[in-house]
């Protein structure tokens, strides 16, 4: 069965700082995609990335980055220089390559940032 | 990108009735999911749509509850059948796009 950890439910933090969401995930499959998705406070669900498996390779895509580490099963994600429009619901999820729209949701970081 | 035009985007409902809810894309896809989202909670996946076949519902979720369409490659809806205050959430369609997917703006579920 697969499962999503993230530990952090909620972080509050001021505008510029960094800040990281931690993602732990399990699998028995030996390829697989994990992905992260933004929920503002109006509802919909923003696709961020997904990554495959087997691409470790880091992501950084403006003031977000990913940090894929298959041996600890992590998949963290970091926002630079934070702004108040950040602030979201913040899910990451898993997925079978085969089947990749049946994922598996974390249950959500709430992240704040305040002006 | 594909949009997904999801119907209605919020309703209230009385007990023992029936809601459906409509998933439109503007481009064929093979596949579409449908999540809940429980107020306060992560989303679930609730079944999985092929156009031409039934749909695959994940375990705790029944075809009599939630009975789902999938007429075209373009379409598909939900009901959510015999309501109660405990089917109140947001419902969410699902579908692939070439590098992730993306997601309908969501239905939020009230029932009274």
């Amino acid at each position: 069965a697969q499962k999503v950890t993230q530990a952090q439910t909620e972080i509050s933090v001021v505008e510029k700082e960094d800040v990281t969401l931690d993602c732990v995930y399990e699998t028995r499959d030996t390829t697989y995609y994990l992905f992260w998705y933004k929920q503002p406070p109006s509802g919909e669900l923003v696709f961020l990335i997904r990554r495959n498996s087997f691409d470790e390779q880091n992501e950084i895509s403006g003031r977000y980055s990913w940090n894929f580490q298959k041996s600890t099963s992590s998949f963290n994600f970091t926002i630079t220089a934070s702004q108040v429009v950040d602030s979201a619901v913040y899910f990451c999820a898993l997925s079978e390559v085969t089947n990749a729209g049946k994922s598996t949701f974390g249950d959500g970081t709430t992240l704040t940032v305040k002006p | 990108s594909a949009v997904i035009s999801q119907k209605p985007s919020r309703d209230i409902c009385q007990r023992g009735t029936s809601l459906t809810i409509q998933c439109q894309v503007d481009s064929q896809v093979t596949m579409m999911f449908w999540y809940r989202q429980q107020p306060g909670q992560s989303l679930t996946l609730i079944a999985t749509a092929n156009q031409g076949s039934e749909a695959t519902y994940e375990s705790g979720f029944v075809i009599d509850k939630f009975p789902i369409s999938r007429p075209n490659l373009t379409f598909s809806t939900l009901t959510v059948s015999n309501m109660s205050p405990e089917d109140s959430s947001i419902y969410l369609c699902s579908v692939e796009l070439r590098y992730g997917y993306t997601f309908g703006s969501g239905t939020r579920l009230t029932v009274v």
